[in-house]
C-alpha cells in the first residue's frame, strides 16, 4: 500500500508570493491533517480536514487555508508569504475522527522563503 | 490551549545505554502516541497507548500512558546507532480533536 505522498518536496518562493502544496493521502484513509515544522517548534498543527469539510483548525493567521477533494487528496495554500513561512510542511493522514487517530507522515514538503 | 512538554529536548548517550524520555501535558488525554522523525523524514509512529496504566512494547521500546492521564513515557533499552533521530510525543484530548505534538527530544548516540 503507497503511503502518503507529499509534492513538492522543495520549494522556494520570495516574500509576497503564493504557495499551493498538495498531499495525496493512503488509499482508504479519509482524514488529513497539516503540520508546520520549524527547528526548535516541534510540530504546530494547521488543520484537518475530513470528507471535504474542516474539521479542525490550529492558531494560524488566514493567510493560511486549504481544501480537500472528493477522493480525499488535500492541498494547502499559504498567501502572501513572509520569511517566518520558511518550513517544513507535513501532511499526514488517517481513517478518521474517532477510529484510534494514527497519523501516518508524508514526508513534508520543505518551504524556503527568500 | 493544550499544551505538551516533551523533556529533555536533546539526549547525548553512549551505545548500549538505555534512554528514557517524557511527556506532560496540561489537560487529560485519552490518547498518547510516540513518533520517530529521521532526516529528511516524516515522522514514524513507534507506539499508540489508548488506556490509562497501558505498558506497551516495540521492540527495544516502550510506552506508557501515564495513571494520571496526563503523562506519557518512552524507554529505549540498549540503543543503537539508528535509534538516532528526533523523537514526538503526542496526544488527543478526546476522539474527535485535533492531535498535538511535543517539541520533540533529539536523540545523539556517541561514538
Amino acid at each position: 500500500k503507497a503511503g502518503v505522498t507529499q509534492t513538492p518536496r522543495y520549494l522556494i518562493k520570495t516574500r509576497g508570493q503564493q504557495v499551493t502544496l498538495s498531499c495525496s493521502p493512503i488509499s482508504g484513509h479519509r482524514s488529513v491533517s497539516w503540520y508546520q515544522q520549524t527547528p526548535g517548534q516541534g510540530l504546530q498543527f494547521l488543520f484537518e480536514y475530513f470528507s471535504e469539510t474542516q474539521r479542525n483548525k490550529g492558531n494560524f493567521p488566514g493567510r493560511f487555508s486549504g481544501r480537500q477533494f472528493s477522493n480525499s487528496r488535500s492541498e494547502m495554500n499559504v498567501s502572501t508569504l513572509e520569511l517566518g513561512d520558511s518550513a517544513l510542511y507535513l501532511c499526514a493522514s488517517s481513517l478518521g475522527p474517532g477510529l484510534n487517530e494514527k497519523l501516518f507522515f508524508g514526508s513534508g514538503t520543505q518551504l524556503s522563503v527568500l | 490551549g493544550q499544551q505538551l512538554n516533551q523533556s529533555p529536548q536533546s539526549m547525548f548517550i553512549q551505545e548500549g545505554e538505555d534512554v528514557s524520555m517524557n511527556c506532560t501535558s496540561s489537560s487529560i488525554f485519552n490518547t498518547w502516541l510516540w513518533y520517530k522523525q529521521d532526516p529528511g523524514e516524516g515522522p514514524v509512529l513507534l507506539i499508540a497507548l489508548y488506556k490509562a496504566g497501558e505498558l506497551t512494547s516495540n521492540g527495544r521500546l516502550t510506552a506508557q500512558f501515564g495513571i494520571t492521564r496526563k503523562d506519557s513515557f518512552l524507554n529505549i533499552s540498549a540503543s543503537i546507532p539508528s535509534d538516532v533521530g528526533i523523537y514526538f510525543c503526542a496526544g488527543q484530548e478526546n476522539r474527535d480533536d485535533k492531535i498535538i505534538f511535543g517539541k520533540g527530544t533529539r536523540l545523539h548516540i556517541l561514538p
